[in-house]
């Protein structure tokens, strides 16, 4: 198993310009979520997925879009980049929410938006 | 709202001595989880705590739950270099959520 995995591992934006970050796992999880991590302020939810079709906001939605079209891939999409969102983004996965399970991480994409 | 407060931020460790990371947290949860970051990668799940009076043992690592203080502990028995990362408590909140702390980092030195 690969696990879950993200591309790309490290991208430069100038303000406005869009983009899909990619995850995709191989274990069949239904539960997806993605965080950011910034200095001082460990890791925060931004969206999450239960499954396929079904998406929900997290602690810090604004800024980005997320859709769940199959069970192994849930794409993070930023509309309109701003220095703001310069972060590291990891996804994570599990059979279940956190409250059950294990959440397992990929190796992250670091960004940075000028 | 749940919170969730490490302390200390920052520990400087000399090797062969004994350390504590301490996770508060503010509301009743069922689950916490400890992780490990090594600098620039991903997080590393060490353990997963599930009841009042839990302890789980790794190694030089040493976790604990007591859920009615609403504290989780970490122990550090003898440091040694590799143990440098940064380590971060998650607490699930009712709705399945993890809140993360905002990290420890731990830096062994001889």
């Amino acid at each position: 198993n690969a696990g879950v995995t993200q591309t790309p591992k490290f991208q430069v934006l100038k303000t406005g310009q869009s983009m899909t970050l990619q995850c995709a796992q191989d274990m069949n999880h239904e539960y997806m979520s993605w965080y950011r991590q910034d200095p001082g302020m460990g890791l925060r939810l931004i969206h999450y997925s239960v499954g396929a079709g079904i998406t929900d906001q997290g602690e810090v939605p604004n800024g980005y879009n997320v859709s769940r079209s199959t069970t192994e891939d849930f794409p993070l999409r930023l509309l309109s980049a701003a220095p703001s969102q310069t972060s590291v983004y990891f996804c994570a996965s599990s059979y279940s929410r956190p409250i059950t399970d294990t959440q397992y991480f990929g190796p992250g994409t670091r960004l940075t938006v000028l | 709202e749940l919170k969730v407060e490490q302390n200390p931020l920052f520990l400087s460790m000399q090797e062969g001595k004994n350390y504590t990371i301490y996770c508060n947290y503010s509301t009743t949860s069922d689950r916490l989880y400890w992780y490990r970051q090594d600098p620039g990668k991903s997080l590393e799940s060490l353990f997963v705590l599930l009841s009042n009076g839990a302890v789980k043992q790794e190694g030089r690592l040493m976790a604990s739950l007591d859920t009615k203080a609403r504290l989780s502990t970490l122990h550090i028995t003898a440091a040694v270099h590799d143990l440098s990362a940064t380590y971060f408590c998650a607490v699930a909140d009712s709705w399945g959520k993890l809140q993360f702390g905002a990290g420890t980092q731990v830096v062994v030195t001889p």
